[in-house]
């Protein structure tokens, strides 16, 4: 079974500054996907960012970037240039990359961010 | 519009009274899931579904039920609420079971059992 730790549960950053969230996961699989999911005050559910795990190259969107350790199991967040919508909780996600069991996400247990003015 | 749909989003309700929460998405996607969330625990699978009339448990799935009669639909049913199935729940949606098919959720069912 797959765990998947976030061992920061609150953070604040001051706008447009950088802030980075810790994700680290357990697995004997050779080949998954990570994800980064955002959920703001709405409670909608909005996927930030996902890294392959065969992919060395570390995902990037607009702001959004990780830095993948893949030996070390360790998923980490960058948020550059912090905006006040950025205030949410944020889960790392894992998952197999063939889903036919029956968890396809396995998720940590959040860190909220505020992103202070 | 591609969407999730859940209902209701917000439900108070006491002891032993059922109550069903629905699911319907409009994109023709196979696999079909819920998933609680709890403070500090992340989201946890409860059921899911690989297609019509195919669902098994997830990690959570002890105090409800689900049921896959068409593709768009997958509601969740409490027979019996009790407090401890107070949380926020979550259905989902995806094409597939591989990473390159996220998910896609809905906007959440807060539930409340006095």
């Amino acid at each position: 079974a797959q765990t998947v730790t976030q061992s920061q549960p609150e953070m604040s950053v001051q706008e447009a500054e950088t802030v980075t969230l810790s994700c680290t996961y357990d697995t004997s699989e050779s080949n998954y996907y990570l994800f980064w999911y955002k959920q703001p005050p709405s409670r909608q559910m909005i996927l930030v960012i996902r890294q392959e795990a065969y992919k060395q190259q570390n995902a990037t969107e607009n702001r959004f970037s990780v830095n993948f350790q893949k030996a070390a199991k360790s998923f980490s967040l960058k948020i550059s240039d912090s905006q006040l919508g950025d205030t949410a909780m944020y889960f790392c996600a894992f998952m197999k990359h063939w889903g036919n069991a029956g968890n396809m996400l396995t998720f940590g247990g959040g860190t909220r961010l505020m992103v202070k003015p | 519009e591609a969407q999730v749909t859940q209902n209701p989003r917000y439900l108070i309700t006491v002891t032993g009274k059922k109550l069903t929460v629905t699911c319907s998405q409009n994109m023709n996607h196979e696999y079909m899931s819920w998933y609680r969330q709890d403070p500090g625990l992340g989201l946890r699978q409860i059921y899911y579904s690989m297609n019509v009339e195919v669902t098994d448990k997830g990690d959570v799935p002890e105090g409800y039920k689900v049921s896959r009669k068409e593709k768009r639909n997958f509601p969740l049913i409490l027979e019996s609420p009790s407090p401890n199935q107070t949380s926020l729940y979550f259905c989902a949606s995806s094409p597939g079971t591989t990473g390159n098919q996220p998910q896609h959720f809905g906007d959440g069912t807060r539930l409340s059992i006095l």
